[in-house]
């Protein structure tokens, strides 16, 4: 069965600092991996997807997440946190089973200092 | 116009109560989803409609009662709610069942039984 582990619950960073959200999946097959973003009291929003093709996807908001096979990772990126990236991030795998589940990571919590 | 909306937002109600939530998509999609969404964050799929057919029901109560009226639509009944009942419950919907699929999720229905 497939399963996702984000390994670190709370991070926190400096506004204008670098950002990794780390993301590992376990699937017998290409995955189809996703990250959403979650602010307080809203629901989850797409950041950016990977389904095929070049391993480095941009998504919105500056964020980019890189696809690495070998290790089973799909790590969230930004350059330069503003204040208002504090929410919640959950990394998810698309199964491909009939019916399209979507397995969600628990989450990391995001918390930026000004 | 908002995509995936649900209704109410807040929901609070005594143990043995029956209520419901609503769920529209107006994406045009043929996929719904309910999700639960527990106190630590973490969020688990309850049920997964594809053009009105249920083709998901997870490990949940028979006391849950989805219901699809059409494919826009996405209705959730509970019966005689508890205490562990307690969470966010979170709409979604795709475009279809395959696994390149992006989900997008309504607002969340918070629901507090006392």
């Amino acid at each position: 069965a497939q399963s996702v582990t984000q390994p670190d619950i709370h991070i926190t960073v400096s506004e204008g600092a670098s950002l990794e959200l780390r993301c590992n999946y376990s699937y017998g097959a290409t995955p189809y991996l996703f990250w959403y973003v979650q602010s307080p009291g809203q629901g989850l929003q797409l950041l950016l997807k990977y389904f095929s093709g070049d391993t480095l996807v941009q998504g919105i908001k500056g964020f980019e997440a890189e696809f690495k096979r070998s290790q089973s990772s799909f790590n969230l990126r930004k350059p330069s946190v503003h204040w208002s990236d504090a929410a919640e991030y959950f990394c998810a795998v698309g199964a491909r089973n009939y019916g399209q589940n979507f397995v969600f990571g628990p989450g990391t919590r995001l918390s930026v200092l000004p | 116009d908002t995509a995936v909306s649900q209704t109410p937002k807040y929901l609070v109600t005594q143990m043995g109560n029956d209520k419901s939530i609503k769920c529209e998509q107006n994406l045009g999609h043929d996929t719904m989803y309910w999700y639960k969404q527990d106190s630590k964050k973490f969020l688990k799929i309850m049920f997964s409609y594809n053009n009105k057919e249920l083709i998901i029901n997870e490990t949940v109560p028979n006391r849950f009662s989805p219901k699809s009226p059409d494919k826009a639509h996405l209705n959730l009944h509970i019966n005689s709610l508890e205490l562990g009942d307690s969470a966010v419950y979170f709409c979604a919907s795709s475009q279809n069942v395959g696994a390149n699929t992006e989900a997008f999720f309504g607002q969340g229905t918070r629901l507090t039984v006392v």
